[in-house]
């Protein structure tokens, strides 16, 4: 069973600048879920999907959103990048109801200059 | 709000010692707690999770409810063991929102 997948692994950008990222869930898991890591804050929670609909959000600007397609898989997107976005973005994926347990896929890590 | 609190960013103990990661949270419902490892070059997995009450690589973590508290512990920490430990809280409303900690580094010391 493929994990989850996220692309791309490493990106830099220069602010003012958007990013895209992708994250394929495991076959059969409907909510995804998306984190934002760094050294000093730990994982922060961003969003989460279930059938294309976001059902949480955490406390991040409105630069940061989302979506869901039909086959579940998930993108964010992050408008006019700051230093400060500079970070590993996780995907994580899970059933809904039942295990409640998170897989993560590696990360993509976003360098902001 | 649901809020999880690691104190120690960093533990070192030698091995053979006894290791207990802190963990407390805040949340007014009936929370699931979990513990989540991420060691060096690898993917955030799940250690375990208390609804499970089991003992994962000779870990255990038991929830008490009257000190909010979820302690991960081992009595002998191996050097397989250094890794960033995560505590996580997942809300009972039935939606996967799970707010973890900071994390604290575990350090084994051979």
């Amino acid at each position: 069973k493929a994990g989850v997948t996220q692309t791309p692994r490493y990106l830099i950008k220069t602010r003012g600048q958007q990013v895209t990222l992708s994250c394929s869930p495991i076959s059969g898991h409907r909510s995804v879920s998306w984190y934002q890591q760094t050294p000093g804050q730990g994982l922060q929670f961003l969003f989460e999907y279930f059938s294309e609909t976001q059902r949480n959000k955490g406390n991040f600007p409105g630069r940061f959103s989302g979506r869901q397609f039909s086959n579940s898989r998930s993108e964010m997107n992050v408008s006019t990048l700051e230093l400060g976005d500079s970070a590993l973005y996780l995907c994580a994926s899970s059933l809904a109801g039942g295990a409640n347990v998170l897989t993560f896929g590696a990360g993509s890590r976003l360098t902001v200059l | 709000a649901q809020r999880v609190t690691q104190p120690e960013k960093l533990l070192s103990v030698f091995k053979g010692a006894p290791v207990e990661l802190k963990c407390n949270y805040s949340y007014s419902g009936s929370p699931e707690l979990f513990w989540y490892v991420q060691y060096s070059r690898q993917r955030l997995q799940l250690l375990l999770r208390h609804i499970s009450r089991e003992s994962i690589k000779g870990f255990t973590a038991d929830l008490n409810k009257g000190e909010t508290s979820f302690h991960l512990k081992k009595p002998f920490a191996q050097e397989e063991d250094s890794a960033m430990y995560y505590c996580a809280l997942r809300n009972s409303g039935g939606y996967q929102k799970v707010t973890f900690g900071t994390g604290t580094k575990l350090q084994v010391i051979p």
